[in-house]
């Protein structure tokens, strides 16, 4: 399953309400997860099963979707947001990852 | 509180072969499913392979871009796994990591990684 972030660059104001999809070949039945990765460090999990967030993971943050079309949602864009988001299938073999979307805070 | 620790990244020349360690503590290890996933410089995230807990016989899946030259295992004794690499090619360069696997379907731990350099 290829999947296609878009856009691959977004650039935001602080407090702006962020939107990033992800759109799959074919359709994702459950398992679509996004990441967060800053510079340097290993990726972060924000959201699994396309829509549950992870503990400790700020409520601004949001999944929604399902078949083809996956979005994440950052309600209100803070400084630390800044960083490249990753949507990733794990539904079959091989898991694959959309090519990321870099969030830049103006 | 839940570490997977990477190591045995280097510099090998291509075709050599390369064995990467992730040792995991403050998870009950044999549980779980390990992915290593990778990513080249300057470049986006990459699935390498997966070893299954004992439930699931200890089966492995690869990626299509590593079959044949990559092998998982795992040794629950000592809450590790393992990933052998041989054949390695200048494109295999990447930051390798050791991720934890949830059932739920998501990779919630992840080690800090390490890198790997393929190159003459």
């Amino acid at each position: 399953i290829q999947l296609t972030q878009s856009p691959s660059f977004l650039s935001a104001s602080v407090g702006d309400r962020v939107t990033i999809t992800c759109r799959a070949s074919q359709g994702v039945t459950t398992f679509l997860t996004w990441y967060q990765q800053k510079p340097g460090k290993a990726p972060r999990l924000l959201i699994y099963a396309i829509s549950t967030l992870q503990s400790g993971v700020p409520s601004r943050f949001s999944g929604s979707g399902s078949g083809t079309e996956f979005t994440l949602t950052i309600s209100s864009l803070q400084p630390e947001d800044s960083a490249t988001y990753y949507c990733q299938q794990l539904d079959l073999y091989p898991l694959t990852f959309g090519g990321g979307t870099k969030v830049d805070i103006k | 509180e839940v570490q997977l620790v990477e190591s045995g990244g280097g510099l090998v020349q291509p075709g050599e072969s390369l064995r990467l360690s992730c040792a995991a503590s403050g998870l009950i290890f044999s549980v779980h499913h390990i992915d290593w996933l990778r990513q080249a410089p300057g470049k986006g995230l990459e699935w390498v392979g997966r070893s299954r807990n004992k439930a699931a016989r200890y089966t492995t899946e690869y990626a299509a871009s590593v079959t044949g030259r990559f092998s998982i295992s795992r040794d629950d004794s000592q809450n590790s796994v393992y990933l052998q690499m041989n054949s390695l090619r200048s494109d295999d360069t990447a930051v390798y990591f050791c991720v934890r696997y949830l059932a739920s379907g998501a990779n919630d731990y992840w080690g800090q990684g390490t890198l790997v350099t393929v190159s003459s």
